[in-house]
């Protein structure tokens, strides 16, 4: 069964460092997503990708944040200047019929654990 | 606002037993509604969904029901197995239909499954 494959796993990275999490999508999807868990708390929305650019944020998806698709599988957050904050679990997610209210049910990775120190 | 929440955090069942595990909505124009799982270590995994119009949809040992009347969402596992044991969430997308919309998440609760 295709599923959405994200690297690494965990990322342990020192406050004021640069991350970059990567993502690989579902092949044929065409929306993408970024989420987080902070430990304990509620699944949160990052941002929406489709068609080579961001279709909504949140409140939290501030300046230090950056998503791309460099090529046609790969899928990125980047994190320009981490902070404590950060740390979080943070999950990709792709569908296909993004814009199809019957089918919006997003398919999950494994999610990368970011400790920022 | 709207919001997606839970009754329980968590719930302790035994093995073979039926689960049922309860959400609250607040949107009376919800749509839409998911139920997640997710086990440790590992990101969400759909489980079922179901639309306003239904109030009841089945999955292979899993039933959601939606009572539009309180706003209430609930899933029920039957004869609960050790796999079940995970943490459950249910969403739903917030905004109009048909704008890749993004989802508002339950707080979760946990099942355990005593063998």
């Amino acid at each position: 069964e295709p599923e959405v494959t994200q690297t690494p796993s965990h990322q342990v990275t020192q406050m004021g460092q640069e991350v970059i999490l990567r993502c690989v999508p579902i092949s044929n999807h065409l929306y993408f997503y970024w989420y987080r868990q902070i430990l304990g708390q509620k699944v949160e929305f990052l941002v929406s990708f489709y068609n080579n650019e961001i279709s909504e944020k949140s409140e939290i998806f501030d300046d230090q944040f950056s998503v791309e698709r460099p090529d046609g599988s790969n899928f990125t957050l980047k994190i320009r200047s981490t902070k404590l904050e950060d740390s979080a679990m943070y999950f990709c997610a792709s569908t296909l019929w993004g814009s199809q209210p019957t089918n919006e049910k997003l398919f999950f990775g494994s999610g990368t654990q970011l400790s920022v120190l | 606002g709207e919001s997606v929440g839970l009754h329980l955090p968590t719930l302790s069942v035994q093995e073979g037993d039926n689960s049922i595990i309860n959400c609250a909505y607040s949107n009376s124009a919800s749509d839409y509604f998911i139920w997640y799982k997710q086990e440790s270590g590992k990101g969400p995994q759909f489980i079922i969904d179901i639309r306003s119009n239904m109030d009841k949809r089945q999955g292979q040992r899993v039933t959601v029901l939606l009572n539009k009347t309180v706003k209430h969402l609930s899933l029920q596992i039957a004869a609960t197995q050790p796999g079940d044991s995970a943490v459950y969430f249910c969403a739903e997308p917030l905004g109009r239909a048909g704008n890749n919309r993004k989802l508002i998440w339950g707080l979760g609760t946990s099942l355990a499954v005593n063998p």
